[in-house]
């Protein structure tokens, strides 16, 4: 199983509304990612988890709360978000680099399309 | 902090060769990534180079010289489903080793 699973697929939510993102794989990875991606634009890296703790936090505003409640699952709780929060919000893992050359790439899921109303 | 740059567009025809330039700027260098991602979809990983050289896998290769922090990507004989945006991204340890991307060249493959 090479997959990373996203859900939902597509999410639209009001400005007051709180929902999360779920993400799941089963490949044995112990590094999870969350990324913002926008149109026409690069991924952005929002939140890094390596063995279940947070490791990354690049500066994401407190609406977004990650959790990681075990190895193969990522959530990412969305509360009082703004209209320029909607992307594709893009879930992500591979293994821990331990030595330097270490390829660790990443797989990614398929994305949620969130729309903030 | 990481910088990288690569064209903004990339125009080829079918069966064509077509090369997608990466220079980055970066401390304490990991490693360069390439990823395709179409129109609609999730990010696929294509290659890593940690070390100088050519790595190919099947149509597609990918380039690194450390010491002109510069790498490419080589599609060869492209195929209408080549057509995506192609980013590369640099793994440094100034950053506990996560992945920066460029911002992406879009390739377009005509008939």
């Amino acid at each position: 199983d090479t997959e990373v699973t996203q859900t939902p697929k597509h999410l639209v939510m009001g400005m007051t509304n709180k929902k999360s993102l779920k993400c799941e794989q089963h490949m044995g990875h112990r590094a999870m990612y969350w990324y913002k991606q926008k149109a026409k634009k690069p991924p952005e890296l929002m939140f890094v988890y390596s063995y279940e703790k947070l490791s990354i936090n690049e500066s994401v505003p407190s609406r977004f709360s990650p959790e990681c409640p075990n190895s193969s699952l990522l959530n990412l709780h969305l509360h009082a978000l703004q209209p320029e929060d909607s992307a594709l919000y893009l879930c992500a893992s591979s293994q821990v680099g331990r030595a330097t050359n270490m390829n660790t790439e990443a797989f990614f899921g398929q994305g949620t399309r969130l729309t903030v109303v | 902090g990481q910088s990288l740059e690569q064209p903004s567009e990339v125009t080829a025809v079918e069966g064509a060769i077509v090369q997608i330039n990466c220079t980055y700027q970066t401390s304490g260098f990991y490693g360069l990534s390439w990823y395709q991602q179409h129109d609609g979809g999730a990010p696929t990983f294509l290659s890593y180079n940690a070390l100088d050289g050519l790595e190919e896998t099947g149509r597609f290769s990918s380039f690194l010289s450390r010491s002109d922090s510069y790498g490419y990507l080589l599609l060869q004989e492209l195929q209408m489903k080549d057509s995506a945006s192609y980013f590369c991204a640099v793994r440094d340890k100034a950053n506990a080793g996560k992945s920066t991307f460029g911002d992406g060249t879009t390739l377009t493959v005509k008939p």
